[in-house]
């Protein structure tokens, strides 16, 4: 089973570039690392999706280290309205069928 | 616009009394999926319908059940509500294995 560990909470202020890691030793070899922002009050929203190396999309970065044993989400340039909680989600919902979602991480962003 | 929609946003029930929460999409997505979130803690899966092939999570209470009558449906029975059931119940679609999550905004239970 995939467990997946990421910090709690992080601060970081406007303009910076934010680098989440989840940790995720036990990935299995169909799984893919999806990584989600869930605003109060609302449901998940998807950033990012990856299986290996590195994948960029308009909002975020992701990196997959060759053992994917871990990722690492990267907001460039974040502003106040990135201030949300962060999930990792790993898994695949066929043949060992897991999803395993991280505690998620707090992410403040100061002005 | 294509969306995951949930009905009511807010659903207060009593101790014991039988509810159930509605899941619709627009996206024509072959997964549904219902999520259990409490207070400061990731979503925990329930089930899942992979087309008509129900999913249920080893750990989800028999007190919870799910019908999908059609491909655009999806119903979360609560039969017996405990003060521990209060939460928010989140349900998303995907198109398939390996696709992404769309999720609906969701329905905060309460339970009196």
């Amino acid at each position: 089973l995939a467990k997946t560990t990421q910090p709690i909470s992080m601060d970081s202020y406007e303009g910076q570039e934010v680098n989440i890691t989840c940790s995720h030793n036990n990935i299995a070899t169909n799984d893919y690392i999806t990584w989600y922002q869930q605003f109060p009050s609302q449901g998940p929203r998807f950033i990012i999706q990856g299986y290996k190396t590195k994948v960029t999309n308009e909002v975020a970065s992701l990196f997959i280290p060759a053992d994917r044993k871990s990722s690492t989400l990267s907001l460039p340039r974040v502003s106040l309205s990135d201030t949300a909680v962060y999930y990792c989600l790993v898994g695949d919902i066929r043949g060992n069928y897991q999803l395993i979602w991280g505690a998620g991480t707090k992410l403040i962003i100061k002005p | 616009d294509a969306m995951v929609i949930q009905n009511p946003r807010y659903q207060v029930t009593q101790f014991g009394k039988p509810v159930t929460l509605s899941c619709s999409q627009t996206l024509n997505h072959n997964v549904m999926y219902w999520y259990q979130q409490k207070s400061s803690q990731a979503p925990k899966l329930l089930f899942h319908y992979y087309d008509k092939d129900f999913n249920n999570e080893a750990d989800t209470p028999d007190n919870f059940q799910s019908r999908r009558p059609n491909t655009s449906f999806c119903f979360l029975d609560i039969r017996s509500p405990g003060l521990g059931d209060a939460a928010m119940y989140l349900c998303a679609t995907s198109r398939g294995d390996k696709e992404t999550q769309y999720f609906g905004p969701g329905t905060r239970l309460l339970v009196l």
